[in-house]
């Protein structure tokens, strides 16, 4: 069966350095999304990609966010100096369509990414 | 705006013992109700939904039934087994939105 997968499954940095997150969705699907949860809190949702741009993205999703579908398989995420308040679980999910039949969002692993 | 609310954990079980999982709800208009479930290592699997009021969503003996009365959408399952151990996120999405509102998830674990 086909699934999301992440990498790396945990991402140790510094803080200030640049980080980026790895996710390979499902190959047919062309929505994609990556959301966020800090130990302990909500699933957040940080932004949503569709032919090559942003389609939506929320107030957790700053300047130092970017995402990336650099080839026709990987879509990234992108930290440019992280913080502390960085650190969290990290989902990518994809889906074939946005709305009506076919939306369900198939969500990867996750990386944990932890900032020191 | 919208918000889910999940009984904190973790609940601790042991096998065949019945399992509730609380969840309530704020939202404007008729949102669509979502159970998801993360087992150890892997992503969120959709476990139900229900998209109307008094709809049963069910799957893998799991049960929860979208009341708007009480704006909930509790979890429930006659026997559990220990390889129902994991996390689960109740969700919402409001009419004609795309992007759930998680809950914090809650943490099960079935002892044997």
């Amino acid at each position: 069966e086909p699934e999301v997968t992440q990498t790396p499954s945990h991402q140790v940095t510094q803080m200030g350095q640049e980080v980026i997150l790895r996710c390979v969705p499902i190959s047919n699907h062309l929505y994609f999304y990556w959301y966020r949860q800090i130990l302990g809190q909500k699933v957040e949702f940080l932004v949503s990609f569709y032919n090559n741009e942003i389609s939506e993205k929320s107030e957790i999703f700053d300047d130092q966010f970017s995402v990336e579908r650099p080839d026709g398989s990987n879509f990234t995420l992108k930290i440019r100096s992280t913080k502390l308040e960085d650190s969290a679980m990290y989902f990518c999910a994809s889906s074939a369509r946005r709305e009506g039949p076919y939306n369900e969002q198939f969500f990867g692993p996750g990386t944990r990414l932890t900032v020191l | 705006g919208n918000s889910v609310t999940q009984m904190e954990g973790p609940v601790t079980l042991s096998e065949e013992a019945f399992l509730t999982i609380n969840c309530t709800y704020t939202a404007t208009g008729y949102p669509s109700l979502f159970w998801y479930v993360q087992y150890p290592g892997e992503g969120l699997q959709l476990l139900l939904k229900a998209t109307k009021a008094d709809d049963k969503g069910s799957n893998k003996g799991f049960e929860a039934t979208y009341r708007k009365e009480t704006t909930s959408f509790h979890l429930e399952k006659g026997s559990v087994q220990v390889s129902d151990s994991a996390v689960y996120f109740c969700a919402l999405k409001k009419v004609f939105g795309y992007i759930p509102t998680f809950g914090r998830g809650t943490s099960l674990i079935v002892h044997p």
